[in-house]
């Protein structure tokens, strides 16, 4: 079945960099845009970028664009996303969401099949 | 950036109700709205897609509408598992955005 599994728990303190995997499984890896997502305690969803797995290409939020890097492994089915600087405001659960629309659509359809979450907690 | 926003923030609802949840958008969006249920510790569950399109394994008592700027979300005779964050989502352009989420709490 289609699965994505994220890599485990972190804890960092303010200003360091933290990379979180997202390994795919169970479709063709390199069909389907990625998205990631991040949800701060208590709140809402927040929308981070997208990475198209057969190009590697990304588009990321204003708000963190210089923070964040989005790349793809296809050797390994692997999406990894790299906050760095990181300060009190970035922990947060980090969600890798596979969109339903193939990388051949102009459009999106929704994130379908998500992660289980990565929990990365920032403080001194 | 478009903003997405969602009415109500919270609502206690009695099971067997018919629950409506709005989100408007501050720009057309055409159709390309999607909504989310969120159980507590749980991962976001795609529920409807392009505002009215259905998902395979979502119950049919989900239901969506709206076009442009309007859009909603209607749950007919709400069940006691439906209590959850119900979130709208704008895939028309860069940067994608959410709504702030619509909690809904079971009597």
């Amino acid at each position: 079945q289609v699965q994505l599994v994220q890599s485990g728990a972190e804890v960092k303190k303010p200003g360091a960099s933290v990379k979180i995997s997202c390994e795919a499984s169970g479709y063709t890896f390199t069909s389907y845009y990625m998205h990631w997502v991040r949800q701060a305690p208590g709140q809402g969803l927040e929308w981070m970028g997208i990475i198209d797995p057969s190009s590697g290409s990304t588009t990321y939020a204003q708000k963190i664009q210089h923070r964040v890097t989005m790349t793809r492994d296809t050797s390994t089915s692997t999406v990894s996303m790299e906050l760095s600087s990181l300060r009190s405001e970035d922990t947060a659960v980090y969600y890798c969401a596979r969109d339903s629309a193939p990388v051949t659509s102009d459009y999106y359809y929704g994130m379908g099949v998500w992660g289980q979450g990565t929990t990365v907690t920032v403080s001194s | 950036e478009i903003v997405l926003t969602q009415s109500p923030d919270f609502q206690s609802v009695t099971p067997g109700e018919k629950v409506t949840i709005t989100c408007r958008a501050s720009l057309s969006i055409g159709s390309s709205l999607h909504w989310y249920q969120q159980k507590p510790d749980q991962s976001p569950k795609l529920l409807i897609k392009y505002a009215s399109q259905s998902i395979s394994g979502v119950p049919s008592r989900f239901s969506g509408s709206g076009s442009g700027t309007d859009f909603t979300l209607t749950i007919n005779s709400l069940e006691t598992e439906d209590a959850a964050a119900y979130y709208c989502h704008q895939s028309v352009g860069f940067p994608h955005t959410f709504g702030q989420g619509t909690k809904l709490e079971i009597k």
